[in-house]
């Protein structure tokens, strides 16, 4: 159980163009998501949390207008990353909490290359 | 403001051996602390988390962590190092429940044959 898929795991795209990735909770139900970026060798670092229902807040440093947050339903949140730029790519992963467990359960990652 | 440290990239271990792989951290108030591993090309997995309680905390494969409020520290452990334990383990703490986690850098841990 506790199942966190994300698609696509890894995408190439060209700069100004614009990418979506989907993370979905397989067979729970997540009123909150989140969003992480990760780089080489680094920590994850929180991008938003992504609420179903309503608008993501996110943390300091990290373009709303550029990284739109979408939490259409209670098992899909989408992260777009608009106008990519070189400086974009990285390992993005979502992850999902269930219940009032205080465990949050992480997709597998997409990786993002912007050329 | 909450920090996580996690001192060691790296924590080579023989296999069969004890291994611990250290944490600590700085938050105002309870902290939840939480464990996670990230095998390569797989997402994190939830090892073990400390809410309130014993001290103690036993989780996933073996694994356990103490908490030591005195010493702001929550250190990874096991009695018996296995090869498969080989990857990337994350220290994670929060003020606010399963909300707004904040990760160490992580500890690259080799169990050797």
């Amino acid at each position: 159980g506790a199942v966190v898929s994300q698609h696509p795991s890894w995408v190439i795209c060209k700069s100004g163009t614009s990418v979506k990735i989907e993370c979905r909770s397989l067979d729970f139900q997540a009123t909150t998501m989140f969003w992480y970026r990760q780089f080489p060798k680094q920590s994850l670092m929180l991008m938003a949390t992504s609420n179903e229902g309503s608008k993501a807040t996110y943390e300091q440093g990290v373009e709303k207008d550029k990284f739109l947050i979408n939490h259409a339903s209670l098992t899909l949140s989408t992260l777009t990353v608009t106008s990519a730029h070189p400086e974009d790519s990285s390992f993005y992963i979502c992850s999902a909490v269930m219940g009032f467990t205080y465990e949050q359960y992480f997709g597998p990652g997409t990786r993002l290359t912007v050329t | 403001a909450q920090s996580v440290a996690q001192p060691e990239d790296q924590v080579n271990v023989a296999e069969g051996n004890p291994l611990t792989v250290k944490c600590t951290y700085s938050v105002s108030g309870n902290p939840y602390l939480f464990w996670y591993v990230q095998y390569p090309n797989r997402g994190l997995q939830f090892l073990l988390k400390y809410i309130t309680g014993d001290n103690l905390v036993k989780g996933s494969y073996g694994f356990e962590a103490e908490f030591n409020k005195s010493q702001t520290s929550f250190h990874l452990k096991k009695p018996s190092a296995l090869v498969s334990d080989s990857a990337l383990y994350f220290c994670a703490v929060s003020k606010t429940g399963a909300n707004n986690l904040f990760f160490g850098t992580g500890t690259r841990l080799t169990v050797i044959p």
